[in-house]
């Protein structure tokens, strides 16, 4: 089973509008990463949080993580139509020489 | 500084054949890692390479295998293909050994077996 999991599966919104899109997880980690990927082509890296670190900021992009509760948030505020993409989380298992683990992703369309 | 290339950059083979797929990640990125994307089962990790040794590898059968040179370039190698191969292979470099650092991705190799 996927260690992270997205929640929504999809989001539609028009653009200006913020957009907020959740990971959960199972095991602790020791960092969780945000990719953005536009259809078909290679994912992107956006932000990486630390698992001692609640909160992220990068130009519109805002991520928050809670341990206590394996959770994490993606922020983008303002959207804007080139941010219509699936956005994954990735997170490794807290030990040994594990790979990271990518979510399923959430379909974001910014609609103009 | 360029970016991760991956070549070909789509591929259609039929059931049996096997398939070569190559990555040549950013310059001074000495790990490379290999993914599998389908609809279904969403991104999955097949294997990491550093120093021309393989590091990690995921849940794959022994039809899927992998190596890098001592250029950093790495190829995976897929043989008797089967319907359920089809997807988008994406290839990803980072400066560290483990792949838990940041990855850089490539565009991906999309194969389509028949």
């Amino acid at each position: 089973s996927q260690q992270g999991e997205e929640d929504p599966q999809a989001l539609s919104i028009q653009e200006g509008e913020n957009a907020t899109m959740n990971c959960s997880y199972k095991t602790s980690i020791n960092n969780l990463q945000w990719y953005r990927q536009n259809s078909g082509r290679g994912l992107v890296h956006l932000i990486l949080i630390r698992s001692n670190e609640r909160e992220k900021h990068s130009g519109r992009l805002r991520v928050t993580l809670d341990t206590s509760k394996k959770s994490s948030s993606l922020l983008i505020t303002a959207s804007r139509a080139a941010d219509t993409a699936s956005y994954f989380c990735a997170t490794d298992a807290g030990s040994g020489n594990t790979p990271l683990v990518f979510g399923k992703g959430t379909r974001l369309s910014v609609i103009a | 500084k360029a970016g991760v290339t991956q070549t070909p950059r789509y591929l259609i083979k039929t059931r049996g054949q096997q398939v070569t797929l190559s990555c040549s990640p950013i310059s001074g990125h000495r790990s490379v890692s290999w993914y599998q994307q389908t609809p279904g089962q969403g991104l999955q990790f097949l294997f990491e390479y550093f120093s021309e040794t393989q590091r990690n590898k995921g849940n794959f059968p022994g039809r899927f295998s992998g190596r890098q040179f001592s250029n950093s370039r790495s190829e995976m190698n897929v043989s008797t293909l089967e319907l359920g191969d089809s997807a988008l292979y994406l290839c990803a470099s980072s400066i560290l050994a483990g792949v838990r650092d940041t990855q850089y991705f490539g565009p991906g190799t999309r194969l389509t077996v028949l």
